[in-house]
This record gives C-alpha cells, sequence and structure tokens, in this order.
C-alpha cells in the first residue's frame, strides 16, 4: 500500500472548519484513500474514504486532488469532541482487512 | 448489537506465559483483524481473516496465533509473552468489499 504523509499536528478554533491534509504521492488507480479518528485511548472511528470523487457525509468531506496525489479532511464545523488522532491511508481496493495506519495528526480544537 | 467486543479489558503477565484476547463481533461480518498500538504510535497489523478458516499476517506476526473458526470469533494467542508485548490491542471488523472497520474497545496488556 501507498505510504502516506501527514502533518503531526494541528490545532484549530472551535466552530472552524478543520482542514487536515494527506499526501499519497506514489498512490495506485485502484487505491482508495480512507479517514479514521482515535478519541483518546478508543477504538478507531471510521470517517470516510473515496477513489477520485471528492465525498462528503454526516460527519466530514474528503478532497481528492485530480492527479490523487494528496487529499484533504474538511470538518465543517470542528467541536472540542473532534479533538482526536486522524489517520489518512490508503488502502488496494478489496485486498481483505489489511489498513496500515501511519501515526496520524493530531487534531486539538481549541475553545 | 453489541459490534465488537474484546476479553479482557486489562492483563498482566509475567514473561513466558501465554494467554488468549478474545475478540467477537455480532454483524456477521467476513473480515477480521488484529492490531496493536504502541504508545505514541499509529496501529500495526498482526493477522487478518477474510472468512471462517482463512488467516493471514499482517506486518508484525511474530509472537501471535490466531484461528477463525467460527464467523463471530478471531482469538489472538500470545505463545510466551515478552515484555515488547506490552501493547494496546485493537480488534476490528467489516463486511467483506470496501467498507469500514468497526473496532472494539481494546484490551491493555502489560508484559513484566
Amino acid at each position: 500500500d501507498a505510504k502516506t504523509t501527514q502533518p503531526t499536528s494541528m490545532d484549530c478554533a472551535e466552530g472552524r472548519a478543520a482542514n487536515l491534509p494527506c499526501n499519497h504521492s506514489t498512490i495506485s488507480g485502484n487505491e482508495y484513500v480512507y479517514w479514521y479518528r482515535q478519541i483518546h485511548s478508543q477504538g478507531p472511528q471510521y470517517i470516510i474514504h473515496g477513489l477520485k470523487n471528492n465525498e462528503t457525509n454526516e460527519m466530514a468531506s474528503l478532497i481528492i486532488t485530480e492527479d490523487r496525489k494528496s487529499s484533504t479532511l474538511i470538518l465543517p464545523h470542528a467541536t472540542l469532541r473532534d479533538t482526536a488522532v486522524y489517520y489518512c491511508i490508503v488502502r488496494v481496493a478489496d485486498t481483505g482487512n489489511q489498513f496500515y495506519f501511519g501515526t496520524g495528526t493530531s487534531l486539538t480544537v481549541i475553545p | 448489537n453489541a459490534g465488537v467486543t474484546q476479553t479482557p479489558k486489562f492483563q498482566v503477565l509475567k514473561t513466558g506465559q501465554s494467554m488468549t484476547l478474545q475478540c467477537a463481533q455480532d454483524m456477521n461480518h467476513e473480515y477480521m483483524s488484529w492490531y496493536r498500538q504502541d504508545p505514541g504510535m499509529g496501529l500495526r497489523l498482526i493477522h487478518y481473516s477474510v472468512g471462517a478458516g482463512i488467516t493471514d499476517q499482517g506486518e508484525v506476526p511474530n509472537g501471535y496465533n490466531v484461528s477463525r473458526s467460527t464467523t463471530e470469533d478471531f482469538p489472538l494467542r500470545l505463545l510466551s509473552a515478552a515484555p515488547s508485548q506490552t501493547s494496546v490491542y485493537f480488534c476490528a471488523s467489516s463486511r467483506a468489499g470496501l467498507y469500514e472497520q468497526y473496532f472494539g474497545p481494546g484490551t491493555r496488556l502489560t508484559v513484566t
């Protein structure tokens, strides 16, 4: 699976949009981009995934560049409960449950 | 649905002891996985299974065994515990295909 690069940490003011970047410059055509987050010591929680089109759900939006070498996760109105570590993962389509997590971005939402 | 359950929540072992971490899911998911998470690190895949009777190794399989005799259960066995296996262990499951994984609450293991 392609390696991903994320900033180690970011801050965001409460109520503002949080934009979390991810670089995956070696991504292949059949690899999907997934985002998970981990709040404190809990198990990771799925947020969103996509292949090449932008995606939106009730939690977030995922913007993937046209060359697919990078993506941005957007939390439109960050709350204190969004403070967590966010993981960007690139996964080959349907290779079983093989997710390779990096160290992620620690997002702190500031009141 | 209980989702993904893991037992025990906490465990302390002495070096050389063996034990089994239990994982069960009630969502009829085909895929199940085990990860470990060391302090300040991301999750690393230990073993995974795409269905009953089928298992395969992840990136850090040494020192661990798994089996998948039923769809619901995916136990992780530590054969001879070592201090390097002190970690938090997470189990996850998902439907076959490009679906999200559901994670259990974790087992915090300390090996002295």
